[in-house]
């Protein structure tokens, strides 16, 4: 069975560009979270969804970003406008309803901004 | 709130040594407690989770934990180190279910 897929794996852009990654989800998972790691901030949650409905979005920084997940097997992250400090990993992972299940997480995406 | 606190933001040890991470954590209810491991350039892969059973716990790779609420803590060990074992190590907590908080991790080194 595939993992949780994201692309792009590295995107490289420049101040100002508008930035979309992509994740699919496994299969039959209900609940997907995006996360961003820093240096500066480590590993932290910036929106999550069940069942394609944001349940918690207090860590999306501000509304240059937002996240959508239109169906079960589908979420995007928009960056616009993109800024330097937002240079990042960010990854997606996804989970099974059942809380005490083990959320798996992608390889995440690189991004760079200029 | 809950919160992680890893002690140690690096750790050193030699081929064969005991492998020991700490954490602590702090929440209101009982939690859920995981720990992931980093390999450069890759995601989380989860090493174990204690999910209030047993409270020692057995992960891959020959790791263990145990869960001690008296104390609040929930370290990582591991008796014989490997060179594959080098990576970022991160403890995290949910309630019931939910998002993860992480610590801020701990990169384990091991020396031949």
């Amino acid at each position: 069975d595939a993992g949780v897929i994201q692309s792009p794996r590295h995107e490289v852009t420049e101040m100002g560009q508008e930035v979309t990654l992509r994740c699919k989800p496994i299969s039959g998972h209900n609940s997907l979270f995006w996360y961003r790691q820093t240096m500066m901030r480590g590993l932290e949650l910036l929106i999550y969804f069940n069942n394609n409905v944001p349940i918690d979005d207090s860590g999306m920084p501000e509304d240059r970003f937002s996240a959508k997940m239109p169906n079960a097997s589908f979420s995007t992250l928009k960056i616009q406008p993109s800024e330097p400090r937002d240079s990042a990993v960010y990854f997606c992972a996804s989970k099974k309803g059942v809380s005490t299940d083990t959320q798996y997480f992608g390889p995440g995406t690189r991004l760079t901004v200029l | 709130a809950q919160s992680v606190t890893q002690l140690g933001s690096h750790v050193s040890v030699s081929e064969g040594a005991l492998v020991l991470l700490r954490c602590n954590y702090s929440s209101s209810v009982p939690p859920y407690l995981f720990w992931y491991v980093q390999y450069p350039n890759q995601g989380l892969q989860l090493l174990l989770k204690y999910t209030s059973a047993a409270t020692l716990v057995k992960g891959i790779n020959g790791f263990e934990a145990e869960f001690k609420k008296s104390e609040t803590s929930f370290h990582l060990t591991k008796p014989s180190a490997h060179m594959s074992d080098a990576a970022e190590y991160f403890c995290a907590v949910s309630l019931a279910g939910t998002a993860l908080i992480f610590g801020k991790g701990t990169t384990l080194s091991v020396s031949s």
